[in-house]
């Protein structure tokens, strides 16, 4: 059975600050994808990124910064420079196989940023 | 700007009462999934179609839980009677494997509450 584990129930910053948030993913399957999404206060679920099993070359995408690393199950997230907007919950989530099947999230990551 | 819309976006309702939850996919996507969002429990599927066929409904609560595509714009999901712990909200979420790289595209959810 697969599992996402975010273990960081909860994480408090001060603006301008650097902030990972962790998780950890089981799975029997080969072939899988990982993603993160981003739900504001508004309760919406946003997108962030996607990778699949067979790629770990770390990704920037402008403060945003992705570390999939296959030898410890582990595909963190990092905001550089946090800013009050990134105040959110992050989920982390797995899907198998072709990325086309249902994803498994983690219990999310609530991230407030103070000014 | 394709968005996946849901109705309505609140429901305040009495135990015992039937719910109904609407969805409209994003036109062209072929994958539809239900989820609940619950303190407790986090995000979890419920059900999800290929076109307009239930692919799995194990997450359902099959007494009183069912979901239907009646048409490929539109995905319902109803309860029926309704009980206090169901009480969430319900994301709606569609895809397609021809849109590179795949992602889920989620609703703004249907917040519940069952009295």
């Amino acid at each position: 059975a697969q599992k996402v584990t975010q273990a960081q129930t909860e994480i408090s910053v001060v603006e301008k600050e650097d902030v990972t948030l962790d998780c950890v993913y089981e799975t029997r399957d080969t072939t899988y994808y990982l993603f993160w999404y981003k739900q504001p206060p508004s309760g919406e679920l946003v997108f962030l990124i996607r990778r699949n099993s067979f790629d770990e070359q770390n990704e920037i995408s402008g403060r945003y910064s992705w570390n999939f690393q296959k030898s410890t199950s582990s595909f963190n997230f990092t905001i550089t420079a946090s800013q009050v907007v990134d105040s959110a919950v992050y989920f982390c989530a797995l899907s198998e196989d072709s990325g086309y099947s249902t994803l498994t999230f983690g219990k999310g990551t609530m991230l407030l940023v103070s000014p | 700007d394709a968005r996946v819309t849901q109705t309505p976006r609140h429901k305040v309702t009495e135990m015992g009462q039937e719910v109904t939850m609407r969805c409209q996919p994003i036109l062209g996507h072929n994958t539809v999934f239900w989820y609940r969002q619950t303190m407790m429990q986090g995000l979890e599927l419920l059900a999800y179609f290929r076109n307009r066929a239930p692919l799995d409904d194990s997450g359902m609560p099959k007494d009183r839980f069912s979901a239907e595509m009646p048409d490929a714009t539109l995905a319902t999901l109803k309860i029926q009677p309704s009980e206090p712990r169901d009480s969430a909200v319900y994301f709606c979420a569609s895809g397609t494997r021809d849109r590179v790289p795949y992602e889920q595209y989620f609703g703004p959810g249907t917040r519940l509450t069952v009295t």
